[in-house]
């Protein structure tokens, strides 16, 4: 079984400053670990994956997210906000044992950027 | 990267009638999902396209509601039966390569049924 918490529905950040979105997870096997974004009336779209290798990945639009085994998280973050950063995030997670190529999302944080 | 295009993107149905929303992928992947989504909310699986065979779907979710084709690598469809006002949501067609593991999605046909 796998599963993906994010614990905020909300963060909101004043433009320039960093921002934190949070995600832990659960899974019986290895996991794959990915953050996706939602522009409002748009799909989804994929930001950065953890597979292997460096705990701190670098995905697209200066986003970064570090893997923590110990802690089980995976949280999404970013140097310096932009008001167009404001989004819904998705973090989600799969098993990379079973192959099954199946991902659980998390119910998504809503970032907002305040100029 | 895949390119995932829906048809239709949006569509307002009547009670009892049923609409089929299709999914093209601009290359071959390995599997192909739909999803549902109310705006501003989580995604709910509703089941996993299979080539060639009969989909998998998820608990709460039926093949006679929702039957699914998947004829290739590159297409499939979602049909939504018998429409009640509770299917007005977004659906999302969704697709994953096994070389990148990724997800991506289509743009979303949004489904308003009265």
């Amino acid at each position: 079984a796998q599963s993906v918490a994010q614990p905020e529905d909300q963060v909101k950040v004043a433009e320039g400053n960093p921002l934190t979105v949070k995600c832990t997870y659960s899974v019986s096997g290895n996991p794959y670990l990915f953050w996706y974004v939602q522009y409002p009336n748009r799909g989804l779209q994929f930001l950065l994956k953890y597979i292997t290798g460096d705990n701190l990945v670098k995905g697209s639009y200066g986003f970064e997210a570090e893997f923590n085994k110990s802690q089980t998280s995976f949280h999404l973050k970013k140097p310096s906000a932009l008001v167009s950063d404001s989004a819904l995030y998705f973090c989600a997670v799969r098993d990379g044992y079973t192959n099954a190529g199946k991902s659980t999302f998390g119910d998504g944080t809503t970032l907002t950027v305040k100029p | 990267s895949a390119v995932i295009s829906q048809k239709p993107s949006r569509d307002i149905c009547q009670r009892g009638t049923s609409l089929t929303i299709q999914c093209q992928v601009d290359s071959q992947v390995t599997m192909m999902f739909w999803y549902r989504q109310q705006p501003g909310q989580s995604l709910t699986l509703i089941a996993t396209a299979n080539q060639g065979s009969e989909a998998t779907y998820e608990s709460g979710f039926v093949i006679d509601k929702f039957p699914i084709s998947r004829p290739n690598l590159t297409f499939s469809t979602l049909t939504v039966s018998n429409m009640s006002p509770e299917d007005s949501s977004i659906y999302l067609c969704s697709a994953t390569s096994g070389q990148t593991y990724e997800q991506y999605f289509g743009p979303g046909t949004r489904l308003t049924v009265t």
